[in-house]
């Protein structure tokens, strides 16, 4: 595809429950990011693949969140036991490869609202 | 522990006006610095990028520049447009590869 897709685009959900958000990221790109974002703030780091591996997850606010990248290319990010302080928009982004001069291209987002 | 701060939260100008936006960050240590513009419920676009060996970048009416001593980049809209209002995010990658952003910039341009 062109760029970064997210599946769903919006998602609501009750408290408690389980959700996923899927991440397309640019066909190539070997870096995957989840941001989190909340209302009126700027979007916060959770977890960085490279390939198929996480490289960095120290975003993550605790183990109710979790994501995999199995095949190295589609990431999604597994909530579980929602609470309501878990909804925000949940931002994906890709890069080229490793390293920190690569810039990051970001998906739509998938707003995730919880009640 | 990185941060970003821009100033100001919130702006108003006329059409036609030339503009700054300001960002600070706190770790010298940086990478790129990466400005982006967000559309109310929409994700973030990509506007410049300023690796950390180059001093400025510019892309039609916008200038991006990056002061590494003193901690601070700038954002110039210039002859600013309707279309031009947005929010507006600064960002910095680190030695992590992750980027920390500032909180924004809403800007609206009027008739």
């Amino acid at each position: 595809g062109a760029g970064v897709s997210q599946t769903p685009s919006n998602k609501v959900t009750e408290k408690g429950k389980y959700v996923e958000l899927r991440c397309d990221p640019i066909s190539g790109h070997t870096a995957l990011y989840w941001y989190r974002q909340s209302l009126g703030q700027g979007p916060e780091f959770l977890i960085y693949f490279q390939g198929t591996g996480a490289a960095d997850d120290s975003g993550l606010p605790n183990d109710r969140f979790f994501a995999v990248r199995p095949e190295g290319s589609v990431s999604t990010l597994k909530i579980q036991r929602t609470e309501r302080g878990d909804s925000a928009v949940y931002l994906c982004a890709s890069s080229l490869g490793q390293g920190t001069y690569n810039e990051q291209f970001f998906g739509p987002g998938t707003r995730l609202t919880v009640l | 522990k990185q941060e970003v701060t821009q100033i100001p939260a919130a702006l108003s100008v006329p059409e036609g006006e030339n503009l700054v936006l300001n960002c600070s960050f706190t770790d010298s240590a940086i990478y790129n610095l990466q400005w982006f513009r967000q559309d109310p419920g929409k994700g973030l676009t990509s506007l410049l990028l300023i690796q950390s060996s180059q001093r400025e970048q510019t892309s039609g009416r916008l200038n991006a520049s990056l002061d590494k001593s003193s901690g601070r980049s700038t954002l110039y809209i210039a002859a600013s447009q309707p279309g031009d209002s947005a929010t507006y995010l600064c960002s910095q990658t680190g030695t992590a590869s992750k980027l920390t952003f500032g909180t924004g910039t809403r800007l609206q341009v009027t008739l």
